[in-house]
């Protein structure tokens, strides 16, 4: 059973350009979340969805972000006009609906850097 | 808002010595996990601790949870150097793991 899956795994983006990260969550998993880490810091809650549905955005900066997990394909989340302050790595973790101990399993991660 | 404190925010022991990182937060909550993260590496889980006076142990590492002090221990014993990381804890106040909020981290470092 493959585990979460994130791509890419490193990006490069210039200031002003989008970032697309991909999250594809690990085989009967239908929660995704989203969780951003700064360098020598701890992971940050962005964004809680479910298959086609939002729900719980609390962690998500206003503007130029957003998180979508269509029915079919990967979640993804996407960054528009990147800033410095993006650099970051970004992690995606997933969990089963039916899990009781709603344990999260986290993929390896896309490291953001904004030139 | 829920805070959640580690420390020490950095450890260097020396082979073969015990020591506890602490994991102290701000609101009420009955759900705590620890997380061990290598240098450029995911999370992986290491306990899932869900009610007050829960004590999980794997190899070298425990983890204990006190609900009503609010408080989360992870004790090593006798470290060697594999047991070198960054050691989160993370609190989740839903009840449901639906928004975990992490803690500063502790990073580790076992020196021969």
């Amino acid at each position: 059973n493959a585990g979460v899956m994130q791509n890419p795994r490193h990006l490069v983006r210039r200031r002003g350009q989008e970032a697309r990260l991909r999250c594809s969550p690990m085989k009967g998993h239908s929660h995704v979340y989203w969780y951003r880490q700064l360098p020598e810091e701890g992971l940050k809650f962005m964004v809680y969805l479910q298959k086609e549905n939002i729900i719980d955005e609390s962690g998500m900066p206003k503007e130029r972000f957003s998180a979508e997990f269509p029915k079919e394909g990967p979640s993804i989340l996407r960054i528009q006009q990147v800033v410095r302050g993006d650099s970051a790595a970004y992690f995606c973790a997933s969990s089963p609906a039916w899990d009781r101990v709603y344990e999260q399993y986290f993929g390896p991660g896309t490291r953001l850097t904004v030139t | 808002e829920l805070k959640v404190e580690q420390n020490p925010l950095f450890l260097s022991m020396q082979e073969g010595k015990n020591y506890t990182i602490y994991c102290n937060y701000s609101t009420t909550s009955d759900r705590l996990y620890w997380y061990r993260q290598d240098p450029g590496k995911s999370l992986e889980s290491l306990f899932v601790l869900l009610s007050n006076g829960a004590v999980k142990q794997e190899g070298r590492l425990m983890a204990s949870l006190d609900t009503k002090a609010r408080l989360s221990t992870l004790h090593i014993t006798a470290a060697v150097h594999d047991l070198s990381a960054t050691y989160f804890c993370a609190v989740d106040l839903s009840g449901t793991a639906s928004k975990l909020t992490f803690g500063t981290g502790t990073r580790l470092q076992v020196t021969l």
